[in-house]
């Protein structure tokens, strides 16, 4: 497995501003990945956070609202920007240990997020 | 898009009594994990089961899987206060380099 932190664990925003959101990993992984959990749903991929190039989004996610860095093995960043009271979920980052599609991903504690 | 459907949506038992949560799907898979999320945190993995594999045990945990059904259980026997939690399904599809699609849950209260 990988212990994974996050930062912040929650915050509270005011609408109209961004937040970074930080994810580390003690080990070096070829796949990162953040998640979205709105209140009382289930998680919904955001993009897959590729080393070295930009992220690869998922229907419905773009570039210019969710900014992904991933400079190294170890760390990537998500940015929710222009937040909006939508915006508040839980936001996760997940890695998996093999490049193959048959590993375990295993998941950070998450960011909690209110936008008011 | 969200694939998986588990039942029940919420499940309330006794302690010491099993617990049985069941996921569907509808794509064909790679393989199926289950997660534990306790009070909105963050998810620890519990097991994995390849799309080749019919059963799988870890401690008090039993998963099984059927692929002509598209569906898969999640056993937790002899459960404890500790294990109230929300219990997630998710799918690696065969085609889409690990990203997983959740299933919506099922909500899981231990009474003492």
């Amino acid at each position: 497995s990988a212990v994974i932190s996050q930062k912040p664990s929650r915050d509270i925003c005011q609408r109209g501003t961004s937040l970074t959101i930080q994810c580390q990993v003690d080990s070096q992984v070829t796949m990162m990945f953040w998640y979205r959990q709105q209140p009382g749903q289930s998680l919904t991929l955001i993009a897959t956070a590729n080393q070295g190039s930009e992220a690869t989004y998922e229907s419905g996610f773009v570039i210019d609202k969710f900014p992904i860095s991933r400079p190294n093995l170890t760390f990537s960043t998500l940015t929710v920007s222009n937040m909006s009271p939508e915006d508040s979920s839980i936001y996760l980052c997940s890695v998996a240990l093999t490049s193959g599609n048959w590993g375990e991903q295993f998941f950070g504690p998450g960011t909690r997020l209110t936008v008011l | 898009s969200q694939q998986g459907e588990e039942d029940p949506q919420a499940l309330s038992i006794q302690e010491g009594e099993n617990a049985t949560m069941n996921c569907s799907y509808k794509t064909s898979i790679n393989n199926l994990q289950w997660y534990r999320q306790n009070s909105g945190r963050g998810l620890v993995h519990l097991i994995l089961i390849r799309s080749n594999e019919r059963e799988k045990h870890s401690g008090r945990l039993r998963v099984t899987l059927d692929t002509s059904k598209k569906s898969s259980s999640l056993l937790i026997t002899a459960s404890r206060a500790a294990d109230t939690a929300s219990y997630f399904c998710a799918t690696a599809p065969i085609q889409g380099a690990q990203k997983l699609v959740f299933g919506q849950g099922t909500r899981l209260t231990i009474n003492p």
